[in-house]
């Protein structure tokens, strides 16, 4: 069965530092893909990033990247130079193929501060 | 703007009403999708619909009652639900309908439901 851990229950930020969001998955699958999604406070999940589990380099995009290591099965998620507007929850998921599910992690909240 | 559209956002209903959830998208999507959600908890999956009709239940009681009437509309009818129904209620759509895994999900602000 897919599992998919956020250990990080919540971080808390000041502006314009740092933060990176861990991910850890499990899966008896050889090919997958993982995905990241946001929650803001208004609900709706919004797509981040998709990554295919044969390609393991790091993308980049804005302020955002993903570093993803598949012999520690984890797919990291950093956020350059935060700004309250990335505050959310950040969900972390796996799908379950035979069911074509997203297993999702618990979820990250991240709060930036002014 | 999201691109599916759901309705009504917040709905509180007694144990004996029927109301439905509507769910909306013309992005000629082909699959849909219901995912609950608790609070403070990753949404998890009710129901989901390929080229309109049902393809998984996740053995959700039958007080809920999903219908997909055409490509791009996908209800969800509640009937003698229990306080402990009250949840955000997400829908989703994604062009793929295949098994790969790799289906990218479009997601809806949700309907907040309220069971008193």
């Amino acid at each position: 069965a897919q599992k998919v851990t956020q250990a990080q229950t919540e971080i808390s930020v000041v502006e314009k530092e740092d933060v990176t969001l861990d991910c850890v998955y499990e899966t008896r699958d050889t090919t997958y893909y993982l995905f990241w999604y946001k929650q803001p406070p208004s609900g709706e999940l919004v797509f981040l990033i998709r990554r295919n589990s044969f390609d393991e380099q790091n993308e980049i995009s804005g302020r955002y990247s993903w570093n993803f290591q598949k012999s520690t099965s984890s797919f990291n998620f950093t956020i350059t130079a935060s700004q309250v507007v990335d505050s959310a929850v950040y969900f972390c998921a796996l799908p379950d193929t035979g069911r074509r599910a997203l297993t999702f992690g618990s979820g990250t909240r991240l709060q930036v501060q002014p | 703007d999201t691109e599916v559209t759901q309705t009504p956002k917040h709905l509180v209903m007694g144990m004996t009403n029927k109301k439905s959830l509507k769910c909306e998208q013309h992005m000629g999507h082909r699959a849909m999708y219901w995912y609950k959600q608790k609070a403070k908890k990753p949404p998890e999956l009710m129901f989901v619909y390929s080229y309109e009709k049902l393809s998984i239940n996740e053995s959700v009681p039958s007080r809920f009652s999903p219908e997909c009437p055409n490509s791009s509309l996908l209800n969800l009818h509640l009937h003698a639900l229990q306080p402990e129904d009250s949840a955000l209620y997400l829908c989703a759509s994604s062009q793929e309908t295949g098994f790969s895994g790799a289906n990218v999900l479009t997601f809806g602000a949700g309907s907040r439901l309220t069971v008193l």
